[in-house]
């Protein structure tokens, strides 16, 4: 089964600097997709970025862009320019392709961003 | 678009007590899914619905869960009779096709005392 580990329970950041937040996952499938998704009190998961496995090229999504090691199958995440509004809980999200469409979440990272 | 609506925002019921929780997914999406998320953890998933089948419930507790998507569209989760454990938020979400990204509603908090 595909397992998604985020060793990092909180995070801290200041504002207008950068931060990186880890994810690691397990699976024996070739073809999926990586997620983090952006959680704040409202409960609502938003949609930070996505990566398809088949592409080397790194996702970047404005401030957002991730890090994506297929072989050593890591998925991290940098916030650049943090700001107040990007306090929130951060998930990491696998998701198979063909034999397992399900979503699997990591346990999340707290993101602080101090004034 | 519209995004996926969930209903009620908050619950709080007695032990043994029935709860519903009803989800309306965005239009055109075909599969569905509902998540448990415990405090201070990632979602957990509980079922998932491609159309009205539910091709995925392996982790959802029978004995005491149940969930329907009759027509395809909306869905209702129910726990009867609840524990004090069931105490979470249940999130719903929806996607368009195999990859895409889930999009999730706002959750239910349910309470159990």
């Amino acid at each position: 089964a595909q397992t998604v580990t985020q060793s990092q329970p909180e995070m801290s950041v200041q504002e207008a600097e950068t931060v990186t937040l880890s994810c690691t996952y397990d699976t024996s499938e070739s073809d999926y997709y990586l997620f983090w998704y952006k959680q704040p009190p409202s409960r609502q998961m938003i949609l930070v970025i996505r990566q398809e496995a088949y592409k080397q090229q790194n996702a970047t999504e404005n401030r957002f862009s991730v890090n994506f090691q297929k072989a050593a199958k890591s998925f991290s995440l940098k916030i650049s320019d943090s700001q107040l509004g990007d306090a929130a809980m951060y998930f990491c999200a696998y998701r198979g392709l063909y034999n397992n469409n399900d979503m699997r979440f990591g346990a999340g990272t707290r993101l602080t961003v101090k004034p | 678009e519209a995004g996926v609506v969930q209903s009620p925002r908050y619950k709080i019921i007695e032990k043994k007590q029935p709860v519903a929780f009803w989800c309306n997914p965005i239009s055109g999406h075909n599969t569905l899914y509902w998540y448990l998320q415990n405090l201070g953890q990632g979602p957990e998933l509980l079922i998932r619905y491609e159309n009205e089948e539910a091709v995925d419930d392996s982790q959802l507790p029978k004995d005491r869960f149940s969930a329907e998507r009759l027509k395809g569209v909306d869905s209702t989760l129910k726990i009867q009779p609840a524990e004090l454990g069931d105490s979470a938020v249940y999130l719903c979400a929806s996607s368009e096709r195999a990859g895409s990204p889930l999009h999730f509603g706002n959750g239910t908090r349910l309470t159990v005392t």
